[in-house]
C-alpha cells in the first residue's frame, strides 16, 4: 500500500501570508494526487484534483504542484475562511491513502 | 443540487453490526463511482470502500476487508455500507462520497460528500 506523509502537521500562519504544504508519496504515482480542505464539524472539500487542476469554484489563490512522489499545495494571500485541515490523498491505486493532515492556525 | 444524506449510524457493541445507507439525489447515480471515508474522534481521513457504478470493481481498506461490504441499489440512488464484527477502532463519522469525472472522462477526485453519520462502537 502507498503511503503518503504529509508535513507539516501543523502550522501558525498570518492572513495574507503564503503558506505550502507538502505530501510525499512512498512511490511514484504519477500526477493522481488530489487536495482536500476540512473544517471543524463539516465534510471535506474538494481544493484540488490531478495534482495541479483547481476544482470548480474553488479560488485561485489555492494552486497544486507536483507529480511522482512530490507534491505541494501553496495557499497565496491566506484568507480567514482558509483556516482549516488540510488533507492530501493519492487516487493511483487501490488502496486509497490520504496524508495525515496539516491544520492551518491563525497566529 | 447534488445532494447525499447518510443514515444509519448509532451506538452499537462490539462485535454488532449496522447497515449505513447514503441517498443520492440531483446526478445521475448509476453514471458515478462511489466511496465510503471515515474519520475517527480527533483523527485523519481514512478511505475505506470504493464501487464503481456498475458494482462489478469493489475495493477495500486492509482494516474493514471481510468485514464490511459496500453495494449500490442504482434504481433507488442509494449506497450502502454493511458493518459487522464492529470493533472500538471503527468508532468514527463514516461519510460517503462520489467520484467526479473531468471533461476527458477521467477520475478527478471526490467532489460531493455527505454530512456524515456517527458510528459508535462500546459496550
Amino acid at each position: 500500500a502507498i503511503q503518503m506523509t504529509q508535513s507539516p502537521s501543523s502550522l501558525s500562519a498570518s492572513v495574507g501570508d503564503r503558506v505550502t504544504i507538502t505530501c510525499r508519496a512512498s512511490q511514484g504515482i504519477r500526477s493522481d494526487l488530489a487536495w482536500y480542505q476540512q473544517k471543524p464539524g463539516k465534510a471535506p472539500k474538494l481544493l484540488i484534483y490531478a495534482a495541479s487542476s483547481l476544482q470548480t469554484g474553488v479560488p485561485s489563490r489555492f494552486s497544486g504542484s507536483g507529480s511522482g512522489t512530490d507534491f505541494t499545495l501553496t495557499i497565496s494571500n491566506l484568507q480567514p475562511e482558509d483556516f482549516a485541515t488540510y488533507y492530501c490523498l493519492q487516487d493511483y491505486n487501490f488502496p486509497l491513502s490520504f496524508g495525515g493532515g496539516t491544520k492551518v492556525e491563525i497566529k | 443540487d447534488v445532494q447525499l444524506v447518510e443514515s444509519g449510524g448509532g451506538l452499537v457493541q462490539p462485535g454488532g453490526s449496522l447497515r449505513l445507507s447514503c441517498a443520492a439525489s440531483g446526478f445521475a447515480f448509476d453514471s458515478h463511482s462511489m466511496n465510503w471515508v471515515r474519520q475517527a474522534p480527533g483523527k485523519g481521513l481514512e478511505w475505506v470502500s470504493s464501487i464503481t457504478s456498475s458494482t462489478r470493481t469493489i475495493y477495500y481498506a486492509d482494516s474493514v476487508r471481510g468485514r464490511f461490504t459496500i453495494s449500490r441499489d442504482n434504481a433507488k440512488s442509494i449506497l450502502y455500507l454493511h458493518l459487522t464484527s464492529l470493533r472500538a477502532e471503527d468508532t468514527a463519522v463514516y461519510y460517503c462520497a462520489r467520484v467526479a469525472y473531468g471533461s476527458d472522462g477521467f477520475y478527478a477526485g471526490f467532489d460531493y460528500w455527505g454530512q456524515g453519520t456517527p458510528v459508535t462502537v462500546s459496550s
